[in-house]
C-alpha cells in the first residue's frame, strides 16, 4: 500500500509569491491534516480536512488556506509568501477521525522563501 | 490549551544500552491520547507508540515502552537494546479525544554511539 505522498519535495519561492503544496493520502483515508515544522516554532497544526470540509484550524493567518477534493487528495496554498513561511510542511492522513486511527505522515515539502 | 514539554534537546546512548526520553504535558481534558513519534533524516514522522489516557497499563511495542504517570502528567519513552537505526528526532505529542489536532513537544535528538 502506498504511503502518504507529498509533492513537490522541495520548493524555492520569492517573497510575495504564492505556492500550492499537494498531498495524496493513503488509499481509503478520508482525513488529511497539515503541519508546519520550523526550527523556531517546532511542529504546529495548520488545518484538518475530512470529507472535503475543513474540520479544524490552527492559529495561522488567512494567507494559509487549503482544500480537499472528492478523492481525499488535499492541497495547501500560501499566498503573499513571507520569509518566515520557510519551513517543512508535513501532511498526515487517517482512515477516520479519532485517535483510534493513527496519523500516517508523508515526507514533507521543504519550502524556502527568499 | 494543551502543552507538551520535552526538556532534553539531545540525548546519546551506547548501542545495545537502554535510554529514557522524558516528556511532560498539560491538558484540562479527561480523555486524551499520548504519542511518541520518530523523525529520521528522511523527514517522515513515524509513530513509535501510543497510549490512551484511560488505560492504566503502560503501552509496549517491542523494544519501546512508556512510563505513563497520569497524576504527574508524565509520559517517558524507554528504548531498550538501542540500535543504530534508532537515531532520530523523537517527538512527544498529545491529542484530545474528538479533536484531530496533535500538539507536539520540541523534540529530543537521539544519537546512538556504536
Amino acid at each position: 500500500k502506498a504511503g502518504v505522498t507529498q509533492t513537490p519535495r522541495y520548493l524555492i519561492k520569492t517573497r510575495g509569491q504564492q505556492v500550492t503544496l499537494s498531498c495524496s493520502p493513503i488509499s481509503g483515508h478520508r482525513s488529511v491534516s497539515w503541519y508546519q515544522q520550523t526550527p523556531g516554532q517546532g511542529l504546529q497544526f495548520l488545518f484538518e480536512y475530512f470529507s472535503e470540509t475543513q474540520r479544524n484550524k490552527g492559529n495561522f493567518p488567512g494567507r494559509f488556506s487549503g482544500r480537499q477534493f472528492s478523492n481525499s487528495r488535499s492541497e495547501m496554498n500560501v499566498s503573499t509568501l513571507e520569509l518566515g513561511d520557510s519551513a517543512l510542511y508535513l501532511c498526515a492522513s487517517t482512515k477516520d477521525r479519532g485517535a483510534d486511527s493513527p496519523l500516517h505522515f508523508g515526507n514533507g515539502t521543504r519550502l524556502t522563501v527568499t | 490549551a494543551q502543552t507538551v514539554t520535552q526538556s532534553q534537546p539531545e540525548m546519546s546512548v551506547q548501542e545495545a544500552e537502554t535510554v529514557t526520553l522524558s516528556c511532560t504535558y498539560d491538558t484540562s481534558e479527561s480523555d486524551y491520547y499520548l504519542f511518541w513519534y520518530k523523525q529520521p533524516p528522511s523527514r517522515q514522522m513515524i509513530l513509535v507508540i501510543r497510549q490512551e489516557a484511560y488505560k492504566q497499563q503502560n503501552a509496549t511495542e517491542n523494544r519501546f515502552s512508556v512510563n505513563f504517570q497520569k497524576a504527574a502528567k508524565s509520559f517517558s519513552l524507554k528504548i531498550s537494546d538501542s540500535q543504530l537505526g534508532d537515531a532520530a528526532m523523537y517527538f512527544c505529542a498529545s491529542l484530545n479525544f474528538g479533536n484531530e489536532k496533535l500538539t507536539f513537544g520540541t523534540g529530543t535528538r537521539l544519537t546512538i554511539i556504536p
